[in-house]
């Protein structure tokens, strides 16, 4: 596997599951993070760690709960989800040397459909 | 803060045509600008980066922008359209974010080629 890999790619979940999308990086970096692209807003910016330390929680539901155990694997845990949390669930990871000027991969997305 | 605007949800050129998309952002500290395309059902793919160094930025795919700092802006130009660059272009500014980086994207534009 190269790049980013997340899975799966697909989900269908109702509002009483608890599902868990997972996210790997096989670049070497130490900087990963999870976007929320729905179809009327821009992308959003949910958690970003770095060096496996959170260092942004964007205002996210506690419905929404990520876990980094080391610097090439994210989570992200899903519990008692809304169907407004339909969306494209993104994750990025990048080197974060340049301070702020490196480049994010991302890969291709897990689409979430909440019944 | 940091954002960005990008003019016209929806651009539509005929094969062979220019191209430009419009980005326009709002910093208070010189910015580090990016633009992503976002082929259907697939992740983010860096198309460049403006990162201090020459104003004229050149991409993947013969694509390229200019940093203008007089009118904060950041548009993205190919002389020449081709079928396989319908896709989905997003602009978006860098904010240092402790030891990573947060990405503040536009809402994307949308790019239709005719044949």
């Amino acid at each position: 596997e190269t790049g980013v890999t997340q899975t799966p790619r697909h989900l269908v979940m109702g509002m009483t599951n608890k599902k868990s999308l997972k996210c790997e990086q096989h670049l070497g970096h130490n900087a990963m993070y999870w976007y929320k692209q729905s179809a009327k807003k821009p992308l959003e910016l949910m958690f970003v760690y770095s060096l496996e330390e959170r260092v942004e929680n964007n205002s996210v539901p506690s419905r929404f709960s990520p876990e980094c155990p080391n610097s090439s694997h994210l989570f992200l845990h899903l519990h008692t989800l809304q169907p407004e949390d339909s969306a494209l669930y993104l994750c990025a990871s990048s080197q974060d040397e340049m301070r702020g000027a490196d480049t994010q991969y991302f890969g291709p997305g897990t689409r979430l459909t909440v019944l | 803060a940091q954002s960005v605007t990008q003019l016209g949800s929806h651009v539509s050129v005929s094969e062979g045509a220019l191209v430009l998309l419009r980005c326009n952002y709002s910093s208070s500290v010189p910015p580090y600008l990016f633009w992503y395309v976002q082929y259907p059902n697939q992740g983010l793919q860096l198309l460049l980066k403006y990162t201090s160094a020459a104003t004229l930025v050149k991409g993947i795919n013969g694509f390229e922008a200019e940093f203008k700092k007089s009118e904060t802006s950041f548009h993205l130009t190919k002389p020449s359209a081709h079928m396989s660059d319908a896709a989905e272009y997003f602009c978006a500014v860098s904010v240092p974010l402790g030891g990573a980086q947060k990405l503040v994207f536009g809402q994307g534009t949308r790019l239709t080629i005719n044949p």
